[in-house]
């Protein structure tokens, strides 16, 4: 047990449903994370919420649509996906948002949810 | 360009043997720091170690030590002793200081590791 729980573990949709993933951490930081992990790629940074304010976004198209109601807890709302969307999501937390000097700042994961668009 | 390169898609060892799966990365950032994580069947990625660029020493944590040649940019995870419960897949991964902000995490792609008995 990581501190960082992903639900569901598995999810399969078609590319007109709306679902939404979630993930909760029980460590008491204050920044959360969703990454994207397709297969023979790098991982991919979706979202970074540092104190429940969205502070990056890399370039994520529309039909994701990260939440982050208090420190604790983090969504992805997905609507219309397509099927290269499928891919392994990754939350992770860490104890402050890194920078400067806080470079060895290290993040705890999820187990991921493993979602297969139709 | 790569900021971080794993050349080594998938790795076997004997158990109880070392060893050494590479990690190049490029930067031209003065302050980066390097991690290692573990990623089992499960899907969780775990934490193993950290290396800072300004760290006068090699990192090592348990079974676990990391090979930091800074002219080569290049920072090897040796993992001593195998045992079958390593068998996983570990990424390296990079978070520069000033010109990534340093809040960026950049992962390469991952080298499988099997432990045979």
């Amino acid at each position: 047990e990581t501190g960082v729980t992903q639900t569901p573990r598995h999810l399969v949709m078609g590319m007109t449903n709306k679902k939404s993933l979630k993930c909760e951490q029980h460590l008491g930081h204050n920044a959360m994370y969703w990454y994207k992990q397709s297969a023979k790629k790098p991982l991919e940074l979706m979202f970074v919420y540092s104190l429940e304010e969205r502070v990056e976004n890399n370039s994520v198209p529309s039909r994701f649509s990260p939440e982050c109601p208090n420190s604790s807890h983090l969504f992805l709302h997905l609507h219309t996906l397509q099927p290269e969307d499928s891919a392994l999501y990754l939350c992770a937390s860490s104890l402050s948002f890194p920078g400067g000097t806080s470079m060895r700042e290290k993040l705890f994961f999820g187990s991921g949810t493993q979602l297969s668009v139709l | 360009a790569q900021k971080i390169t794993q050349t080594q898609p998938g790795m076997f060892v004997q158990e109880k043997e070392a060893v050494t799966l590479d990690c190049t990365y490029d930067t031209s950032d003065p302050s980066y720091g390097l991690f290692w994580y573990k990623q089992p069947s499960s899907g969780e990625m775990i934490f193993l170690i950290y290396q800072g660029s300004y760290d006068q020493q090699n990192a090592t944590e348990g079974r676990y030590s990391l090979n930091f040649q800074k002219a080569r940019k290049s920072a090897n995870l040796v993992i001593s002793a195998s045992q079958l419960g390593d068998s996983a897949m570990y990424f390296c991964a990079m978070r520069e200081g000033v010109t990534g902000g340093g809040n960026k995490l950049t992962f390469g792609t991952g080298t499988q590791l099997k432990v045979e008995l």
